[in-house]
């Protein structure tokens, strides 16, 4: 089966520009997180979807950051401008509430540098 | 207000035994997570405890005592590759908040 697929996986841009970051969930997970991890620091939850739906994005910077799920399976999660406080790991996980626990599975992360 | 603390960092030899501890205070629980993260590496799920008491899984267990707050990782044989940060998290009522994660450093 395969994981969460995130790209790109290392990006490097100048503050004020634009990025995007996209996500594949595992196929079936109804869940989507995007979390953002600071050096030294555990994940931060950004946005939940619940298909389609963002059901919390209270963490989410709504100024710069922005999220869309179409059709309540890939992800992508845009920074517009980037600040150089953006600079971080950006990770994509997914879960299944048919799976138990609802175990979070985690995609490689997207390294960010804003120079 | 929510909160998880595990130590920074630990040092072990190869082939011993270590315990991460997490304790936590947070709004509601709906069971604790242990994540292995590998410098540069996605966090990849090791174990989940909702109810009190130790989960095994091979080499790996986990603790839970609810009522304290308090979870623990024990790693047995530790092998090189086991260096990697251990990260403790715990659903509260709507999310999985995370720990800062414990550094572990495997010596030969």
């Amino acid at each position: 089966e395969a994981g969460v697929v995130q790209s790109p996986r290392y990006k490097i841009i100048e503050k004020k520009q634009p990025v995007a970051f996209w996500c594949n969930p595992i196929s079936g997970h109804n869940t989507l997180y995007w979390y953002l991890q600071n050096l030294g620091q555990g994940p931060e939850l950004l946005i939940r979807y619940e298909n389609e739906e963002a059901v919390d994005d209270s963490q989410l910077p709504k100024d710069r950051f922005s999220a869309e799920r179409l059709k309540g399976v890939d992800s992508t999660l845009k920074i517009q401008p980037a600040e150089l406080g953006d600079s971080a790991v950006y990770l994509c996980a997914s879960s299944s509430i048919l799976a138990g626990a609802s175990t979070q599975y985690f995609g490689p992360g997207t390294r960010l540098t804003v120079l | 207000g929510q909160n998880i603390d595990q130590p920074t960092e630990m040092t072990a030899t190869e082939g011993a035994i270590v315990q991460i501890n997490c304790t936590y205070q947070t709004s509601g629980f709906n069971g604790l997570f242990w994540y292995q993260q590998h410098a540069g590496e996605a966090p990849t799920f090791l174990s989940y405890n909702v109810l009190d008491g130790l989960e095994e899984k091979g080499r790996f267990s986990s603790f839970l005592s609810r009522s304290k707050g308090y979870s623990y990782l024990l790693l047995k044989e530790l092998q090189m590759k086991d260096s990697a940060s251990y990260l403790c998290a715990v659903r509260g009522t709507d999310k999985l908040i995370f720990g800062t994660g414990t550094r572990l450093q495997v010596f030969p």
